[in-house]
């Protein structure tokens, strides 16, 4: 199974809602990462999880806030999120071996803040 | 800063090669890796390079030279479905993958 598996595909919120993005790994890696990704931009590092431990924190505003439950799982709390904030949000793993690791990515929840 | 520079958009025809090259200025450097992500779709990884040289895969190659801070992905005998962004990425350190501007390929028939 080499699959990341990330729920809901779509959600549009308020900018006074609370909602929460989920991702789920079974390959047995210990990174978790969040991107964000902005139409015809690259994806950009927003948090690392290693062995279920916040590892990094790319200075993301305080109205996303990441959880890692287990090391299968993978969490991003939505709350008083601008308009801005709308984009592609992806969920990726690896191994955690070093700087050589392959990172996985889901499909990506599609994220859009009325 | 980290900056990776790859052309916007390369268009070419079924049966042919492109090359789409990357050239980056980044703190770190550990090595260069290539995702593919169709529209709509995840990033998906094609190729990594650590080492100066050309690594094969299938119809996809990858070749880096560290000297250049440069690198290029080439893809043979395209097909309509290699249309796609394909992403330059270099690992700046440990769990750290900073993407290139990304280059979308048109393969037209």
């Amino acid at each position: 199974d080499t699959e990341v598996t990330q729920t809901p595909k779509h959600l549009v919120m308020g900018m006074t809602n609370k909602k929460s993005l989920k991702c789920e790994q079974h390959m047995g890696h210990r990174a978790m990462y969040w991107y964000k990704q902005k139409a015809k931009k690259p994806p950009e590092l927003m948090f690392v999880y290693s062995y279920e431990k916040l590892s990094i924190n790319e200075s993301v505003p305080s109205r996303f806030s990441p959880e890692c439950p287990n090391s299968s799982l993978l969490n991003l709390h939505l709350h008083a999120l601008q308009p801005e904030d709308s984009a592609l949000y992806l969920c990726a793993s690896s191994q955690d071996n070093g700087a050589s690791d392959t990172q996985y990515f889901g499909p990506g929840t599609r994220l859009t803040v009325l | 800063g980290q900056s990776l520079e790859q052309p916007s958009e390369v268009t070419a025809v079924e049966g042919a090669i492109v090359q789409i090259n990357c050239t980056y200025q980044t703190s770190g450097f550990y090595g260069l890796s290539w995702y593919q992500q169709h529209d709509g779709g995840a990033p998906t990884f094609l190729s990594y390079n650590a080492l100066d040289g050309l690594e094969e895969t299938g119809r996809f190659s990858s070749f880096l030279s560290r000297s250049d801070s440069y690198g290029y992905l080439l893809l043979q005998e395209l097909q309509m479905k290699d249309s796609a962004s394909y992403f330059c990425a270099v690992a700046t350190g440990f769990q750290k993958l900073v993407f290139g501007t990304g280059t979308r390929l048109l393969v037209s028939p």
